[in-house]
């Protein structure tokens, strides 16, 4: 089946560095990817939708320019957290669709786990 | 904004019990999709359910969209430890993205 990769799984940083996480769709090709971040027992909140070749769409509330997204190939979106802060602290998931039809399933990341301290 | 409700929220039974799981939302939904959620890894899907009234079974776990499709319910029988996880709801409807519910957090205890 189709498998969505993500890397690293875990990554502890300094307050004030910048972190990037990698999604990679392994067996079939992506021209939109989703962001996602998970707070400790809850549910997953949509951060941006990734396109491929062109700017990312944000949902409300989510800073751009602290969370830059690049989808440069069909096969590759990444998450950088600019200047994190200990708040950044949280489970990133990225997911990809095999294809855009309806009820089309989402193929997950196994999500990384980023601490800042 | 589209909102998916699930309840509960918390569910801790012994095994061997069944158990319902709720997914409402004053929104129709195009589709409707279940994933369960392991500590540290990323949701996996379960089923996707688009048509109204549909009932999907899958082992011991039957999956039914509402026939005004704003809701969904799953239920398991016979629940056993390797059932134990996170279980999210998630609709979309056209082209937005697929919008998750909170989640319920099954524990079953052997």
């Amino acid at each position: 089946g189709a498998v969505v990769s993500q890397h690293p799984s875990r990554v502890i940083c300094k307050s004030g560095t910048s972190v990037k996480i990698e999604c990679r769709s392994l067996d079939f090709q992506a021209t939109t990817m989703f962001w996602y971040r998970q707070f400790p027992k809850q549910s997953l909140m949509l951060m941006a939708t990734s396109n491929e070749g062109s700017k990312a769409t944000y949902e409300q509330g989510v800073e751009k320019d602290k969370f830059l997204i690049n989808h440069a190939s069909l096969t590759l979106s990444t998450l950088t957290v600019t200047s994190a802060h200990p708040e950044d602290s949280s489970f990133y998931i990225c997911s990809a669709r095999v294809t855009g039809g309806l009820g089309s399933p989402l193929h997950f990341g196994n999500g990384t786990r980023l601490t800042v301290t | 904004t589209q909102l998916l409700e699930q309840s509960p929220q918390f569910l801790s039974i012994q095994e061997g019990e069944n158990l319902t799981v709720y997914c409402n939302s004053s929104s129709v939904f195009s589709s409707l999709q279940w994933y369960r959620q392991e500590p540290g890894e990323g949701p996996v899907l379960l089923v996707t359910v688009v048509t109204g009234g549909e009932v999907k079974k899958l082992k011991r776990l039957t999956f039914q969209f509402g026939d005004a499709r704003k809701d969904s319910s799953l239920h398991i029988t016979a629940a056993q430890p390797g059932d134990t996880g996170l279980y999210l709801c998630a609709g979309e409807s056209g082209n937005t993205p697929l919008v998750f519910g909170k989640g319920t957090r099954l524990s079953v205890i052997a």
